[in-house]
């Protein structure tokens, strides 16, 4: 089946320090991958859209100079989050479509990374 | 904006009862989607229902979408303590996915 992975599961840093999280489709392309967040308890929110060879669409509310997202190519999206402060800390989990859903968008399963904790001291 | 409203947040039950969440739209869906969470996990796909009023089972798990495309619902029989975990509803509308809070399912000891 599909399977996404993401690097690294977690990761504590300085205030101040910048960390990058990658999320790789490895058995199938994705024009499509998202970023999610997620506080303890809590649903995932959408933080943006990551469109391999253009710009993220980033949701209301989140810095895209703070949350620098790259999606160079078919299989592999990153996240940077640049100058994390503790109130970053949270679990960040990404998730791709398969480029072959593009076509019928109706039907477009997601598959999601394990998910990255960060700590943010 | 769009939201799915899903409910209870919580449910507690003994291993052997039923568990159901259910999940419902301010608009229209085009299809929806469920996917469970393990504690400390990532959400997996489960499930999509697109047609009005479908009904799809995967052995003990049963989903419906409602005839209005706007509500959906999960169902549990005889939970086993392989079912814990958050299950999650995510309603396609406008080519976006619309999540809903989750609800968790926890066994009494």
């Amino acid at each position: 089946g599909a399977v996404v992975s993401q690097h690294p599961s977690w990761v504590i840093c300085k205030s101040g320090t910048s960390v990058k999280i990658e999320c790789r489709s490895l058995d199938f392309q994705a024009t499509t991958m998202f970023w999610y967040r997620q506080f303890p308890k809590q649903s995932l929110m959408l933080m943006a859209t990551s469109n391999e060879g253009s710009k993220a669409t980033y949701e209301q509310g989140v810095e895209k100079d703070k949350f620098l997202i790259n999606h160079a190519s078919l299989t592999l999206s990153t996240l940077t989050v640049t100058s994390a402060h503790p109130e970053d800390s949270s679990f960040y989990i990404c998730s791709a479509r398969p480029s072959v859903w593009a076509q019928v968008r109706q039907h477009s399963p997601l598959h999601f990374g394990n998910g990255t904790r960060l700590t943010v001291t | 904006g769009q939201q799915v409203m899903q409910i209870p947040q919580y449910q507690h039950v003994q291993e052997g009862e039923d568990f159901t969440t259910y999940c419902n739209s301010s608009t229209t869906l085009s299809n929806i989607q469920w996917y469970k969470q393990r504690p400390g996990g990532h959400p997996v796909f489960l499930i999509q229902l697109v047609k009005s009023g479908e009904v799809k089972k995967q052995k003990r798990l049963t989903f419906q979408f409602g005839e209005a495309k706007k509500n959906s619902s999960l169902h549990i029989t005889a939970t086993q303590t392989t079912d814990v975990g958050t299950y999650f509803c995510a309603g396609l509308s406008n080519y976006q996915l619309i999540w809903g809070a989750g609800t968790k399912l926890i066994i009494k000891p």
